[in-house]
């Protein structure tokens, strides 16, 4: 079945990196979009970035446009977000999730209908 | 900015409850992209409803969606313990900025 392990979280201050990692099996990886989604503590959820199946288009939230970068492997089955000069505002869970379909009309909206279990990125000095 | 939901919701067993999830005519009202999510703490969300209306397979048919203008709705019918969770609603945004948008979320009590 679909499985998405979500890695790469941990304790990190103010201005640093972090990359996280979604390995994803159970289906065939490069025919699906994958969007990070984060969770601050107690908080909602929030859109943070989307790739495309064949990684030529990615979008980002204003909240971390020019700081995180996503990515992909397809012959790893694996998408990564590149996280730079952190900010507090960054603690969350981080989710990866897959896209349901790919949608004609806007080439990025997609329900999404897998999810891996999150990892914690803790931005603290 | 996120779609507008009440903070929480409670009804008893058996009981059908109604949350509603309210944004504008760049999201929830021009597009029938609105999905809704379960999510148990400490666990991932679920996804429950997308497309307004449709089910995934595996969820039960007591879960159903619904729109009307700029509100969309997530009715539970026959209400039962495990469905105690946050639920968020979502919706595609005509926005540069946040082209992907959820809602505020809304705890539902089983009394």
């Amino acid at each position: 079945q679909v499985q998405l392990v979500e890695s790469g979280g941990g304790v990190v201050q103010p201005g640093g990196s972090l990359r996280l990692s979604c390995a994803a099996s159970g289906f065939t990886f490069y025919n699906f979009g994958f969007h990070w989604v984060r969770q601050a503590p107690g908080k909602g959820l929030e859109w943070v970035a989307f790739i495309l199946f064949d990684g030529t288009n990615k979008y980002y939230a204003d909240s971390v446009k020019g700081r995180f970068t996503i990515s992909r492997d397809n012959s790893r089955n694996t998408l990564y977000l590149q996280m730079s000069s952190l900010r507090a505002e960054d603690t969350a869970v981080y989710y990866c999730a897959k896209e349901k379909y790919f949608d004609v009309l806007t080439k990025f909206y997609s329900p999404l209908d897998s999810w891996g279990q999150g990892t914690l990125v803790t931005v603290s000095s | 900015s996120a779609l507008t939901q009440p903070a929480s919701v409670s009804g008893s067993p058996g009981q059908s409850i109604t949350i509603s999830c309210t944004g504008t005519n760049n999201d929830v009202g021009g597009y029938n992209y609105v999905s809704w999510y379960q999510q148990h703490p400490g666990k991932a969300p679920k996804l429950m409803i997308y497309d307004v209306n449709k089910r995934p397979s595996g969820v039960s048919n007591r879960f159903s969606g619904s729109k009307s203008g700029n509100t969309a709705s997530l009715t539970i019918s026959g209400l039962q313990a495990e469905d105690e969770a946050d639920y968020y609603c979502s919706s595609y945004a005509d926005s540069s900025t946040l082209p992907y948008v959820f809602g505020t979320g809304t705890k539902v009590t089983v009394l």
